[in-house]
């Protein structure tokens, strides 16, 4: 069964501790992508990777970091220095760059207090 | 500044009517625009995909439209259903591997 997952589906965490975000494709897609969504606004790119052990910044990278060591898995660490963390986050894939079409895991809600 | 926008924001229309939502974009150089289908707290899943070229695209009772002169796209429901109901995001994709996300129309079918 084909597919892009994220796990877990809700997490709390409190306000200082660090959080990883779990991203798993078995489509054999080279890209990867994470994107941070908010209520009344466009989906965000926090960061992506065109191969293993390469990795750019989006457009909100700050308070964020990943890793890309396996083609399989590109985790996602929320870390304290991010000022504003609750929100939905999902995880794309694609064959190649941005221009190919992106599939999306089902997101992940993560919400600091 | 490379912009999608979206119009309605949201919208509730009666179970077997149809329905339009619009998508206007700024961004250029164009390389191609989707139309994401996003239920309640999940993914987003493509409906479509189209380049400068293509002017409609269907995917069954989705029709998109893309009038690349005037940079606007247009999304067509037919004889919707309750399982329409969610939020329909237009993406227009940047040549040079960027894609701009618009905000979304929230759709609401109501039986």
């Amino acid at each position: 069964d084909g597919g892009i997952t994220q796990s877990p589906k809700y997490l709390f965490r409190k306000e200082g501790q660090n959080v990883t975000l779990s991203c798993e494709q078995n489509l054999n897609h080279d890209a990867m992508y994470w994107y941070r969504q908010d209520p009344g606004q466009g989906l965000r790119l926090i960061y992506y990777s065109q191969i293993v052990n390469d990795f750019q910044k989006g457009d909100i990278a700050e308070g964020y970091s990943v890793s890309r060591e396996k083609k399989e898995s590109f985790p996602l660490t929320v870390t304290s220095a991010q000022k504003n963390p609750t929100a939905f986050y999902l995880c794309a894939s694609s064959i190649g760059g941005q221009y190919y079409e992106q599939y999306f895991g089902p997101g992940t809600r993560l919400t600091v207090t | 500044k490379n912009q999608v926008e979206q119009s309605p924001q949201s919208l509730i229309i009666l179970e077997g009517k149809n329905c339009t939502l619009q998508c206007n974009y700024t961004v250029s150089p164009f390389s191609n625009l989707r139309w994401y289908k996003q239920d309640t707290g999940r993914g987003p899943v493509s409906l479509t995909i189209m380049t400068f070229s293509e002017n409609t695209k269907s995917n069954g009772r989705y029709t998109a439209t893309l009038d690349a002169d005037t940079k606007q796209s247009s999304l067509h429901i037919t004889a919707s259903q309750l399982s329409d109901s969610a939020s329909y995001i237009c993406v227009v994709s940047q040549y040079g591997n960027k894609l701009v996300f618009g905000a979304g129309t929230i759709l609401r079918v109501k039986s």
